[in-house]
C-alpha cells in the first residue's frame, strides 16, 4: 500500500479565513512533505518534516503554518492567505533517505 | 542557480509508437532521480527511479536512462497507449536524504489515435 490521503479535495476560502489542510499516511514513513503546485508548473517544495520535526522551511510566508502531530499525520494551517496562494497543495511521504516520495492527490485551494 | 529542466514542453506521438521524454540536470551532486506521471487533477504518480551508480533501469513498458557525463536523463515508454497521456516530470534528490525533490518543468505527452 503506497497511499497518501489528503483532505479536503477542494477548498475555497476568503482572505480573512483560517483553514487547515490534512495529510495522512500509514506506511510507516518518517519523512513528510508539503509542496505547492501552480497551474502548468512543477511542484515546489515548501516544508519537510523528518521524524516529526521540521527540518526544512523553504522561506515560506508565515501565513502557512505546518504541524506534524504524529508520524502519520501532517497538517498545513492557513491564515490570511492571498489570491496568489491559490494552487494545488500536495503532500508526500518517504520511508527513508534516497527512497522515492509518494504523493497524495492534493488539495485544490482557491483564495477569494 | 542549479536546476532540473526538460528539453520539450509538449510531445505528440501516435498510439503504439515509442515515446522518449528527456531531462537535463545541472547538479552533478545529485544521486537519485525519479520520473513521475501527473494526470489532470491528480497528484504525481511514481513511475520509475534510478540511482547515480546505474545507467539504465527497466520497468513495465518504461525504461530510464542516465548519462552522468552529459547530465541527461530520459524516460522511454514502449507501445504508447491513450492512458499514457499526462504531464511527465523528472525530479532529483540532490542530497540523497529527506531533503525534498527538485522537479523539472514537465513534458505534456499527447497520444494521437
Amino acid at each position: 500500500d503506497t497511499e497518501v490521503t489528503q483532505t479536503p479535495k477542494h477548498l475555497v476560502m476568503g482572505m480573512t479565513n483560517k483553514k487547515s489542510l490534512k495529510c495522512e499516511q500509514h506506511m510507516g514513513h518518517r519523512a513528510m512533505y508539503w509542496y505547492k503546485q501552480k497551474a502548468k508548473k512543477p511542484p515546489e517544495l515548501m516544508f519537510v518534516y523528518s521524524y516529526e520535526k521540521l527540518s526544512i522551511n523553504e522561506s515560506v510566508p508565515s501565513r502557512f503554518s505546518p504541524e506534524c502531530p504524529n508520524s502519520s499525520l501532517l497538517n498545513l494551517h492557513l491564515h490570511a492567505l492571498q489570491p496568489e496562494d491559490s494552487a494545488l497543495y500536495l503532500c508526500a511521504s518517504q520511508v527513508s533517505s534516497a527512497d522515492t516520495q509518494y504523493f497524495g492527490p492534493g488539495t485544490r485551494l482557491t483564495v477569494l | 542557480g542549479e536546476s532540473v529542466g526538460l528539453h520539450l514542453p509538449t510531445l505528440s506521438v501516435q498510439e503504439g509508437d515509442n515515446s522518449i521524454i528527456n531531462c537535463a540536470y545541472s547538479n552533478s551532486a545529485s544521486d537519485y532521480f525519479i520520473w513521475y506521471k501527473q494526470e489532470s487533477g491528480k497528484g504525481p504518480q511514481f513511475i520509475i527511479d534510478i540511482r547515480s551508480n546505474m545507467d539504465k533501469r527497466q520497468g513495465q513498458r518504461v525504461t530510464v536512462l542516465l548519462n552522468k557525463t552529459v547530465k541527461h536523463l530520459s524516460l522511454q515508454i514502449a507501445a504508447t497507449q491513450p492512458g499514457d497521456s499526462a504531464v511527465y516530470f523528472c525530479a532529483e534528490n540532490e542530497g540523497g536524504g529527506a531533503d525534498g525533490l527538485t522537479f523539472g518543468k514537465g513534458t505534456h505527452l499527447i497520444i494521437q489515435p
